[in-house]
């Protein structure tokens, strides 16, 4: 198994819809936790960053993490054609740094809105 | 600035070449890393170096070299390319020890045949 799990999708909604992305992952030291967004031939860019459990916000975006449950999520409200890329979500037991912690990917949903 | 830049965009290999895919950066970090991108696979870290001639392993080393004579530039070298080194492979780098600070480049795509 996995240590993190996300559906690859593609998931397609309309534009205006609220989308919902998701990642469930194994390990419960995961503490910190991180949304990428990565455009079609493009490198990721990190989108959200949060620690331990709670919601954290910045404009459209909503990022949710359940640590009961092993679960993460990133809310995209007022969905816009531009927000068509491939999503990851990566996690870490702690301060990721390069010589002491690594950080874990996901292998992306790759989300679409319709116009 | 023109940030992390990768060059070549994409390349075709034969089995046993060598090649090196080359990173530059513009905003003076001195923390850069080389990750591969797979299907199914996720984001896995290659190498990284945390400044001017330091350089060391991350989760997937072998069958790559690296270094890091200047702030600004951190090549990857194949030694000798294998089908299992087709992938898109990206350079990133960060003003902090920390990977969430990382800035990406655009990827180099090989595929090794």
């Amino acid at each position: 198994q996995k240590e993190v799990e996300q559906d690859p999708g593609p998931l397609s909604v309309p534009e205006g819809a609220i989308v919902s992305l998701n990642c469930t992952y194994s390990n419960s030291a995961f503490q910190y936790f991180m949304w990428y967004r990565q455009y079609s031939r493009k490198g990721p860019e990190l989108l959200m960053y949060t620690y331990s459990s709670g919601n954290k916000e910045d404009g459209r975006f909503t990022a949710q993490v359940d640590k009961s449950s092993k679960y993460i999520s990133l809310f995209i409200r007022d969905s816009q054609p531009s927000d068509s890329a491939t999503y990851l979500c990566a996690m870490s037991a702690s301060i990721v740094d390069f010589g002491n912690e690594k950080l874990t990917f996901g292998t992306g949903t790759r989300l679409t809105i319709i116009p | 600035n023109a940030g992390v830049t990768q060059t070549p965009k994409f390349q075709v290999l034969k089995t046993g070449q060598s090649m090196t895919l080359q990173c530059a950066q513009d905003m003076n970090h001195e923390y850069m890393s080389w990750y591969r991108q797979d299907p199914g696979m996720g984001l896995r870290l290659i190498h990284y170096s945390v400044g001017a001639g330091i350089t060391d392993q991350g989760e997937v080393p072998n069958g790559y070299n690296v270094s890091r004579s200047t702030t600004e530039d951190f090549p990857l070298r194949l030694l000798s390319a294998a089908p299992s080194q087709t992938s898109v492979y990206f350079c990133a780098s960060s003003y902090s020890a920390g990977q969430e600070t990382q800035y990406f480049g655009p990827g180099t795509r090989l595929l090794v045949l």
